[in-house]
């Protein structure tokens, strides 16, 4: 199966910083899906992105299936984007596989 | 429209014990899927229904675990007897359809953390 890794694995950033966390795969996927773990370990949905670009607020993400990664911009920080930042794919089954995560620390 | 549902929120026993989850997906769709994060662990998938079937079970780590979704409606996760290795997040996601070659996007609910003890 597939195996997704995402760097960095840890990240501190000071409110109003940007941010850019990866998200590579070792094969084809036809789904890839980036996640925010709130403080209270809900999985919110942020992108599904299978390929191209979408934008979603001060979120971005972009997806180049060709060369097997992805990437959640962050414009603009602030303290309530502190989590963990899952990405997940889909290689030849339904099954998400997902990375370890980023933990994201914004400060005031 | 809700969003995936899961219950309890937390559960605590003891070794031995009996425990079942709860997963109701967002109404209309027929795939349902189970997934767990044991403690520093990544989150691994365990099993996904079609409808009431059981189309992949190879993430079931072993016969203590049964998965059930009576009349393609909710799920239930019992883990019987409960062991220590089993305490994390059980997350429950649905999604609306996945054909052959394409698929979609999977909602998660906000999950069941089990502890035990």
């Amino acid at each position: 199966g597939i195996q997704v890794e995402q760097s960095p694995p840890d990240l501190i950033l000071q409110e109003g910083a940007n941010s850019t966390l990866r998200c590579n795969f070792s094969d084809s996927v036809n789904n890839l899906q980036w996640f925010h773990q709130n403080p209270w370990g809900q999985l919110i949905n942020l992108f599904y992105i299978p390929s191209g670009t979408k934008q979603n607020g001060r979120l971005s993400a972009t997806t180049v299936a060709t060369e097997r990664y992805s990437l959640l911009y962050i414009s603009s920080s602030q303290t309530t984007d502190s989590g963990v930042y899952f990405c997940a794919g889909q290689g030849g089954s339904e099954k998400l596989v997902f990375g370890k995560g980023t933990k994201l620390t914004v400060n005031p | 429209e809700a969003g995936v549902t899961q219950f309890p929120s937390h559960s605590v026993i003891e070794k031995g014990q009996t425990v079942t989850l709860r997963c109701d997906p967002i109404s209309g769709h027929d795939n349902l899927y189970w997934y767990r994060r044991v403690m520093g662990k990544e989150i691994k998938f365990l099993l996904h229904f079609v409808k009431e079937s059981k189309q992949d079970e190879s993430g079931m780590p072993n016969n203590r675990f049964l998965a059930e979704r009576t009349g393609g409606t909710y799920s239930t996760l019992k883990v019987q007897p409960a062991e220590l290795e089993d305490s994390g997040v059980y997350f429950c996601a649905s999604s609306q359809w996945a054909r052959r070659t394409s698929t979609d996007t999977q909602y998660f609910g906000p999950g069941t953390r089990l502890t035990v003890l």
